[in-house]
């Protein structure tokens, strides 16, 4: 089967730097996706990755490691605007569809 | 516009009647995907068309939903005979082709409420 695991909430502190895991488990894989969706609207795509190792743009960053099933995004410098659900999706499976995570609810504080 | 635009945007309806909801993709886009998520939940994958076929409706819940698309382009989406476990916010995506590395563009979504 396919499997997607998420914390469902975390809390930050504006400034500071938090990291969302994932774990997944899928017949097959050909890239993860990270992306943000803001409450009542829709998600936004943030990063892909397909390699192990570390992928960067700007304040966000997402990590891959396919042996161990896991992937992180890592957000720096946070700020109020990042207080958002952030999805997990892998692509794989026989048709190589996206399946979703349930999404990490990320609240920043002042 | 420039992106995936759905409508209606909600939608208020009673048990037992049929509901269509639309997506325009982005123009060009090939790829077409339908999800449902529903409150507090993650995105539940319903169906994909590369152009106008639909290689996987795998995830359609029951024979109550189908899904066409046209002229590679417009799709909609019909749920007969409701039930209130359809309520959910239904969500159209769409990317340049069905490729490992294409990103799925959102709509905003359809907001559907059985009573």
């Amino acid at each position: 089967g396919q499997n997607i695991d998420q914390p469902t909430e975390m809390t930050a502190t504006e400034g500071a730097i938090v990291q969302i895991n994932c774990t997944y488990q899928t017949s097959g894989f050909n890239g993860l996706f990270w992306y943000q969706q803001h409450a009542g609207e829709a998600p936004t795509f943030l990063s892909y990755n397909v390699l192990d190792g570390l992928e960067e743009k700007g304040r966000f960053s997402s990590f891959l490691s396919r042996s161990k099933g896991y992937s992180y995004l890592l957000l720096k410098e946070l700020q109020m605007k990042d207080s958002a659900s952030y999805l997990c999706a892998v692509r794989g499976g026989a048709t190589n569809k996206l399946i979703f995570g349930t999404g990490t609810l990320l609240a920043v504080q002042p | 516009g420039a992106g995936v635009s759905q409508s209606p945007s909600n939608k208020v309806t009673e048990k037992g009647k049929d509901v269509e909801l639309r997506c325009d993709p982005i123009s060009g886009h090939t790829a077409l995907y339908w999800y449902r998520q529903r409150l507090g939940q993650g995105l539940e994958f319903l169906i994909y068309f590369q152009g106008n076929s639909a290689p996987d409706k795998s995830g359609l819940p029951s024979d109550r939903f189908s899904a066409e698309r046209t002229g590679e382009s417009v799709s909609t989406l019909t749920i007969q005979r409701t039930q209130q476990e359809d309520s959910a916010v239904y969500l159209c995506a769409s990317s340049l082709y069905q490729g490992y590395n294409q990103p799925q563009h959102f709509g905003d979504g359809t907001r559907l409420s059985i009573l």
